[in-house]
């Protein structure tokens, strides 16, 4: 079955670091998504993306966030200069179609800022 | 005013309980309804969608009332791998993309 896949899947970095997540979406995937979830927090959206540019982005995803779709196969986030507040579990996810399909999430990568 | 609230539990269950959920969401331009599961620091996993008309799944039913924007989640004859937390969700359209919005879930533990 195809899945999403995420890497890495724990990161540990010193604040003030960049870091980087990436994602594979599903191959015939066109829609993709960053998600956040802070410990025992809700699941919080972070940005949309379709047709290589940013659909929509929260408050949350200021100007220390960016994503990228470098190759056609992989979708990153980029964290410029981590605080304490990013740790969190990141899920990347995709999207078949337009319109309220189903949303595929990736197993997520947890981020640890010390 | 949060988007969508749920009754964050936890619920405990003896097996073969009978367990509702329940969820109200505060924007009517929502669209389309789900409940996703999430097993502890795991990622959400679709459970099912839900339907204006309610929509069973085996022992799964979801009902969704638009007018009192409220979403029901029923699990009948509970087993222990039913726990995990249970999170309404709702998408709205906006843009060219529209979103998931979750809600912070409920937490099910199931005991024997």
């Amino acid at each position: 079955e195809p899945e999403v896949t995420q890497t890495p899947s724990h990161q540990v970095t010193q604040m003030g670091q960049e870091v980087i997540l990436r994602c594979v979406p599903i191959s015939n995937h066109l829609y993709f998504y960053w998600y956040r979830q802070i410990l025992g927090q809700k699941v919080e959206f972070l940005v949309s993306f379709y047709n290589n540019e940013i659909s929509e982005k929260s408050e949350i995803f200021d100007d220390q966030f960016s994503v990228e779709r470098p190759d056609g196969s992989n979708f990153t986030l980029k964290i410029r200069s981590t605080k304490l507040e990013d740790s969190a579990m990141y899920f990347c996810a995709s999207r078949e179609a337009q319109g309220s399909g189903e949303l595929f999430f990736g197993e997520g990568s947890r981020l640890t800022v010390l | 005013r949060k988007e969508v609230e749920q009754d964050p539990g936890p619920f405990n269950v003896p097996e073969g309980a009978t367990v509702a959920f329940n969820c109200t969401y505060s924007n009517s331009a929502s669209q389309s309804f789900f409940w996703y599961r999430q097993d502890c620091r795991k990622e959400p996993k679709l459970l099912m969608s839900v339907y204006s008309s309610g929509n069973e799944d085996g022992r799964f039913t979801a009902q969704l009332n638009r007018a009192s924007q409220y979403i029901s989640l029923l699990i009948r004859d509970s087993k222990l791998s039913d726990s995990a937390t249970y999170l309404c969700v709702v998408f709205i359209y906006g843009g060219s993309q529209g979103n998931l919005i979750f809600g912070k879930g409920t937490k099910l533990s199931v005991k024997p």
